[in-house]
């Protein structure tokens, strides 16, 4: 299986500021046929299911605020919020769609310094 | 509207099995990669099993062989039975669409329902 591995496990930015969290994949999940890399962020607050927020490493979901953005290729990856919200305080997930079982990074949790 | 309501969710001693199903409303469920993806209280998102379009299934290594996850097109429904079910089996299910793209496979989930509570306990 391939492991998820997010650092860091919890992080405090303040208010407008750049919040940054990496995903590693124990193997590459990119696609040689399409160059593209097989991971999804997601982002729980308390009480809801995740949203989707970046799919293929670094392409947004429809809605997503512009402030989210994703990069990486291969193994690694980041999460970049550009300029904190204090909606943006939640739990944010990684997960690859490379193999089955299509595994989840253990969650980041983003809290307001 | 485009929505999935699970049920079948409550307290089942160990040893037990139960029936969790996720009605699908807005959209076919023969037609889309569906998903069922787990959290036990205050932890992460564990992926359970995946039914794809034209029927072929996965689970993750802690269910293989005590979940079957299946659908009835006719009732436009997913199901996941589970069996043989221990306290490491508590957690909220929850029932999801895969979205995909033409040519380009699985993006993520674009669509989950609330949830059902599943408590395994004597």
């Amino acid at each position: 299986d391939i492991v998820m591995t997010q650092s860091p496990d919890s992080l405090a930015v303040s208010l407008g500021e750049r919040a940054t969290i990496f995903c590693n994949s124990s193997q590459s999940v990119l696609y040689s046929s399409n160059k593209k890399s097989y991971l999804t962020w997601y982002q729980q607050k308390p009480g809801q299911p995740p949203k989707m927020l970046i799919y293929w490493a670094s392409t947004r979901e429809s809605g997503v605020p512009d402030r989210f953005g994703g990069s990486g290729s291969g193994t690694d990856f980041t999460l970049t919020i550009s300029s904190l919200q204090a909606e943006d305080v939640a739990i944010y997930y990684c997960q690859q769609y490379y193999n089955a079982p299509y595994t989840f990074g253990q969650g980041t949790k983003l809290e307001i310094k | 509207e485009v929505q999935l309501v699970e049920t079948g969710g409550g307290l089942i001693q160990p040893g037990g099995s139960l029936r969790l199903s996720c009605a699908v409303s807005g959209f076919s469920v023969s037609n889309h990669y569906m998903t069922w993806v787990r959290q036990a209280p205050g932890k992460g998102l564990e992926w359970v099993s995946v039914i794809f379009a034209g029927g072929t299934t996965y689970y993750g290594h802690s269910v293989k062989g005590r979940f079957t996850i299946s659908r009835d097109n006719s009732k436009n429904t997913l199901h996941l039975q589970l069996t043989s079910l221990t306290a490491e089996d508590t957690a909220i299910y929850y029932c999801a669409r895969e979205g995909t793209a033409p040519d380009a496979g699985f993006r993520g989930v674009d669509l989950w329902g609330q949830g059902t509570l599943v408590t395994v306990s004597s």
